[in-house]
């Protein structure tokens, strides 16, 4: 059984903090990394796919890193904003065809 | 047009009810999804569509019963469904089966 791991469940920080959040992922079979930012009451909304090891993307104040050799990714936020906060999912893509998703980091951004 | 459209929003039925959950899309995207999400717990997968064509039935009971008349249209039908069913119904499409998901922003589903 496939399982993807998020770590912190939650996460407060003030505005203007950076923070990161780990997803853990089998290695096995690997294809691909997602990556979806969930505002409350809204769709989840795509931040990244990463393929390769050593993979690093970014979006504005957001970045993520993929290591597929041990099986995690980063997520990176610089200078968190309130409209940053949301549930932030991970899920992962093997061979069989299936996108596998964590139980999110929630993060809360505090003015 | 970048969305994925669900409807209803919020449904209610009762465990001899049938009633359908709709999914459009008109980004051309091949594959479509049903996922299901319950409070605190990630999204599971249902079943995938690629090329209109049913790929993936994550050993769905019976009562759920996908359907994806044309490439810009999935439905969901539900019937005699139990209270341990109530979630929220979550649906997504892709250009292709490895890209990244567009999704729906669901339909809270009650059943009484």
């Amino acid at each position: 059984i496939l399982n993807v791991e998020q770590s912190p469940q939650s996460l407060h920080v003030q505005e203007g903090d950076s923070t990161n959040f780990t997803c853990s992922f089998p290695s096995s079979n690997f294809y691909a990394l997602h990556w979806y930012r969930w505002e409350t009451a809204k769709s989840p909304e795509a931040l990244f796919v990463m393929t390769l090891n050593g993979d690093e993307k970014k979006k504005g104040r957001i970045s993520a890193t993929l290591n597929t050799k041990e099986g995690y990714s980063y997520l990176y936020i610089k200078g968190s904003q309130p409209e940053d906060s949301a549930t932030y999912l991970c899920a992962s893509f093997h061979n069989t065809d299936k996108l596998i998703f964590g139980t999110g980091t929630r993060l809360q951004v505090f003015p | 047009d970048t969305e994925v459209t669900q409807t209803p929003k919020h449904l209610v039925m009762g465990m001899t009810n049938k009633k359908s959950l709709k999914c459009e899309q008109h980004m051309g995207h091949r594959a479509m999804y049903w996922y299901k999400q319950k409070a605190k717990k990630p999204p599971e997968l249902m079943f995938v569509y690629s090329y209109e064509k049913l790929s993936i039935n994550e050993s769905v009971p019976s009562r759920f019963s996908p359907e994806c008349p044309n490439s810009s249209l999935l439905n969901l039908h539900l019937h005699a469904l139990q209270p341990e069913d109530s979630a929220l119904y979550l649906c997504a499409s892709s250009q292709d089966l490895n890209g990244g998901y567009t999704f729906g922003s669901g339909t809270r589903l009650t059943v009484v």
